[in-house]
């Protein structure tokens, strides 16, 4: 059965804080993804990686950064957070030749102060 | 600039009809094709997914494709009042590797 996992269901930071969101997968799939959803702007995507230690950012990457050190392990980090930074982070995974149908995990709603 | 556009709703539908979403898209290049249904403070969950024009079928649930009008629908059939959620078109242009571009979503609410 598919899995993704994310680190926090809930999250409070303060503006400036440094903030890892952590995402695993236990697929084996090869791309992953960050996105970010807000009321009447829908999903976007920040940023991808398929493979390890790639990434490509996606439409909204400002003020975020990933890494990808393991294949099963993909992390958003926002250097110095900030209140329009305040959102529901859905990380997801998929596997290329399955068709691209990509899985989600639960999401974390982080909070900034 | 990739763009999916759906009615944001809501569309209230009585139980037990058909209900009707609808999606379009600006890419020509645009090769698949996904649904997914998101209940409220909820992750999105994969429903349908189509590559080919046509429709494609899967229990209560058929999607439609047309290609040369870039759209593409979602039919429900025999709704539930567990069918209510909000519903997301997600189209992918190059391989699956850059994401999937997503629509804002169209609120269903089905009617005891």
């Amino acid at each position: 059965d598919v899995k993704v996992t994310q680190s926090s269901r809930y999250l409070v930071k303060r503006t400036g804080e440094k903030v890892f969101l952590e995402c695993v997968q236990d697929m084996d799939h090869e791309n992953m993804f960050w996105y970010r959803q807000d009321p009447g702007l829908g999903l976007r995507l920040i940023y991808f990686s398929y493979d390890v230690k790639m990434k490509e950012k996606g439409d909204i990457p400002e003020g975020y950064s990933v890494s990808r050190e393991k294949k099963e392990r993909f992390s958003l980090i926002l250097e110095s957070a900030s209140t329009n930074q305040t959102s529901m982070y859905l990380c997801a995974s998929s596997l290329f030749e399955a068709g691209y149908e990509q899985y989600f995990g639960p999401g974390t709603r982080l909070t900034v102060t | 600039q990739k763009e999916v556009e759906q009615n944001s709703g809501p569309l209230s539908v009585p139980e037990g009809a058909i209900a009707s979403l609808n999606c379009t898209y600006s890419d020509r290049g645009s090769q698949s094709f996904f649904w997914y249904r998101q209940y409220s403070g909820k992750s999105p969950e994969l429903i349908m997914f189509i590559y080919s024009n046509g429709d494609k079928e899967d229990g209560r649930f058929t999607a439609q494709l047309n290609k040369a009008s870039q759209y593409v629908s979602l039919l429900i059939r025999d709704s539930q009042p567990s069918d209510s959620a909000t519903y997301l078109c997600a189209v992918e242009v190059r391989g699956g590797a850059d994401g999937l571009t997503f629509g804002k979503g169209t609120h269903l609410i089905i009617q005891p």
